[in-house]
């Protein structure tokens, strides 16, 4: 069974300040990496895929990927309340026929 | 350039009907997916389609199918109704079967009484 694991939160955090969110995953065969985001009542909204070890970096967004550790995050810096949302993370698995399996996702409050 | 759109936005159906679902991907994609969310959860994948053919299926019973049309559209058709479909209802489009970034159109909801 391949698993993505999110904590679900909520996860607060003050406006201004760096959220951090955290996603592992259980197929190693897994080649690329990608973070939605979800407002409530509304569909997810891709905002970042990676696909290297390493950090990639799209405005306040930075994603994170460590293949070794089966780990993946996403920063958000100067956090403003219009980033309270859940954020999933999608893993396509490196074999089979699903196209992405989806965590839980993390739900994010910034507080004003 | 239009995303992908789905109708109806809403729907309530009572145990045991049939409900039909439709979906339009991006203009260009040939890729289309459906998944269930359920409160609280990450989508589930339910079936992709690529080329009017069916690529990949999910852990679904088969009152749930679903087709793609020449133009790329789908429907997604669930038999049987129970209490537990109610779900947000969600397509997806791709280029193709090996671009993983998958864009969501704005969701049916289905309330199953």
């Amino acid at each position: 069974q391949k698993e993505v694991e999110q904590n679900s939160g909520p996860l607060s955090v003050p406006e201004g300040a760096i959220a951090s969110l955290n996603c592992t995953y259980s197929d190693r065969g897994s080649q690329s990496f990608f973070w939605y985001r979800q407002y409530s009542g509304k569909s997810p909204e891709l905002i970042m895929f990676i696909y290297s070890n390493g950090d990639k970096e799209d405005g306040r967004f930075t994603a994170q990927l460590n293949k070794a550790s089966q780990y993946v995050s996403l920063l958000i810096r100067d956090s403003q309340p219009s980033d309270s949302a859940t954020y999933l993370c999608a893993v396509p698995p490196g074999s089979g026929n699903t196209p992405l399996v989806f965590g839980k996702g993390t739900r994010l409050s910034v507080i004003a | 350039d239009a995303g992908v759109t789905q109708s109806p936005t809403h729907l309530i159906k009572t145990r045991g009907q049939h409900v039909t679902l439709r979906c339009s991907p991006i203009s260009g994609h040939k890729s289309v997916s459906w998944y269930q969310q359920v409160l609280g959860q990450g989508p589930q994948f339910i079936f992709q389609y690529y080329e009017k053919e069916e690529r990949g299926r999910g852990n679904f019973p088969d009152r749930f199918s679903a087709r793609q049309f020449p133009n790329y559209s789908s429907e997604l058709n669930v038999n049987a109704l129970l209490l537990g479909d109610s779900a947000l209802y969600l397509c997806a489009s791709s280029p193709g079967t090996l671009s993983y970034e998958q864009y969501f159109g704005p969701g049916t909801r289905l309330t199953v009484t």
